[in-house]
């Protein structure tokens, strides 16, 4: 079956910096994604990777590692409205999103 | 730009009725989606539309139906509620050109089953 992994819930402080790991498997890749989604809102996108390596956009970073399953989100010089949760998402051989259950981020003063 | 309305924003159900959730996008995107959250689950697709005229099934599609007739409407319709529909439910498009195909999402529907 296909599978994404993230951690349920994580804790950091503001002004830090935080990764979110994200492991799956899934039958074909296609390209790799990072959504976040405050609560009781819709998700909106952050990040693509498709290819081994960092991307950087702003405070917010992703790695993709193919061969490993792997993908993280760095997020750094924290806010408090980046509390939120972050969701990953793998497209498979059909070109289909798979989504993980999403990492809820609690972002402490 | 709009973006992508969805209505209704909340609505309790009666178990055993139908209804038609909406959702409209002005950015003529050619790839429509429905998919339900469910706390501890990750987002579900439950049916897509890849062109106008055209629908498919995702992963969990049983007592749901959609049609496309045009490319900005994709309603979502329940023809019988059950209690195990009660999710937050969001559609959501992508221009199905570009080679990232990012999905943009709608605000959601809440819907309760009782």
């Amino acid at each position: 079956g296909q599978n994404i992994d993230q951690p349920t819930e994580m804790t950091a402080t503001e002004g830090a910096i935080v990764q979110i790991n994200c492991t799956y498997q899934t039958s074909g890749f296609n390209g790799l994604f990072w959504y976040q989604q405050h609560a009781g809102e819709a998700p909106t996108f952050l990040s693509y990777n498709v290819l081994d390596g960092l991307e950087e956009k702003g405070r917010f970073s992703s790695f993709l590692s193919r061969s490993k399953g792997y993908s993280y989100l760095l997020l750094k010089e924290l806010q408090m409205k980046d509390s939120a949760s972050y969701l990953c998402a793998v497209r498979d051989s059909n070109y289909q999103l798979i989504w993980g259950a999403g990492t809820k981020l609690i972002i402490k003063p | 730009t709009a973006g992508i309305t969805q209505a209704p924003t909340s609505q309790i159900l009666a178990a055993g009725r139908s209804m038609t959730l909406r959702c409209t996008q002005d950015m003529r995107h050619n790839a429509m989606y429905w998919y339900r959250q469910d706390l501890g689950l990750g987002l579900r697709l439950i049916h897509y539309s890849n062109t106008a005229g055209t629908t498919g099934k995702g992963e969990v599609p049983d007592g749901y139906s959609v049609s496309r007739a045009n490319t900005d409407d994709f309603p979502l319709t329940l023809a019988s509620a059950v209690p195990s529909q009660t999710s937050v439910y969001f559609c959501a498009s992508s221009d199905g050109g570009a080679h990232t195909d990012t999905q943009y999402f709608g605000p959601g529907t809440r819907l309760t089953v009782l």
